[in-house]
């Protein structure tokens, strides 16, 4: 069974703050995604990383940032933290198969609340 | 752009039949449902290919056509198990590096009571 593994479940910060939400992924997969969740508006993609270093701006990267140095963590990185971004962050990973058949596999996701 | 899903919310006694409905503005290359039940992980249920295929498992299947950019997951005979909110993803293939990037709708909550 793949296993995706996030490191807090429930984290706390306050303004201005720089965050950082660990991502781990025991598959080997080749790419792994950060999605945020809020009521009402589903799951939007903010990064995702296709290689170790590689990665692409998904539909709402703004004021986020990322890093993949080994293949099995992804990591997103909040330089400085607002109230907006508290969410429900979830991270999964993919094998990389035809686009046709590729599936995501998520973790539990972080409640960000920021202060 | 996000696909949108109707309904929104839907409450359904232990062995109604549900239909929720996924359509896209852009050519549809896949469909991928997931399911997300109450403080867990969304879990995937199956991709929809291009072709107006029909998949299933067990009670629950799904359709694809690519004329009306439309999906559409079937509920059948609804088990308490099933409450959820369910998601559908349209698929873009990565060109940098393969599999796909996903699009999801707002999602769907299904309630099933006894």
């Amino acid at each position: 069974d793949v296993k995706v593994t996030q490191s807090s479940r429930y984290l706390v910060k306050r303004t201005g703050e720089k965050v950082f939400l660990e991502c781990v992924q025991d598959m080997d997969h080749e790419n792994m995604f950060w999605y945020r969740q809020d009521p009402g508006l589903g799951l939007r993609l903010i990064y995702f990383s296709y290689d170790v270093k590689m990665k692409e701006k998904g539909d709402i990267p703004e004021g986020y940032s990322v890093s993949r140095e080994k293949k099995e963590r992804f990591s997103l990185i909040l330089e400085s933290a607002s109230t907006n971004q508290t969410s429900m962050y979830l991270c999964a990973s993919s094998l990389r198969l035809a686009a046709s058949t590729d599936t995501q596999y998520f973790g539990p996701g972080t409640r960000l609340t920021v202060l | 752009q996000q696909p949108v899903q109707s309904p929104q919310a839907v409450i359904l006694r232990e062995g109604e039949d549900a239909v929720i409905n996924c359509s896209s503005s852009k050519a549809l290359y896949s469909v991928h449902w997931y399911r997300q039940k109450h403080g867990e992980a969304p879990v995937f249920l199956m991709i929809l290919l291009k072709g107006g295929e029909q998949k299933g498992h067990e009670k629950i299947s799904a359709s694809f056509n690519e004329k009306k950019q439309q999906s559409s997951l079937y509920l059948t005979a609804s088990q308490l198990s099933y409450s959820g909110t369910y998601f559908c993803g349209t698929g873009r293939p990565i060109l940098t590096g393969g599999g796909n990037k996903l699009t999801f709708g707002t999602g769907t909550q299904l309630k099933v009571e006894l």
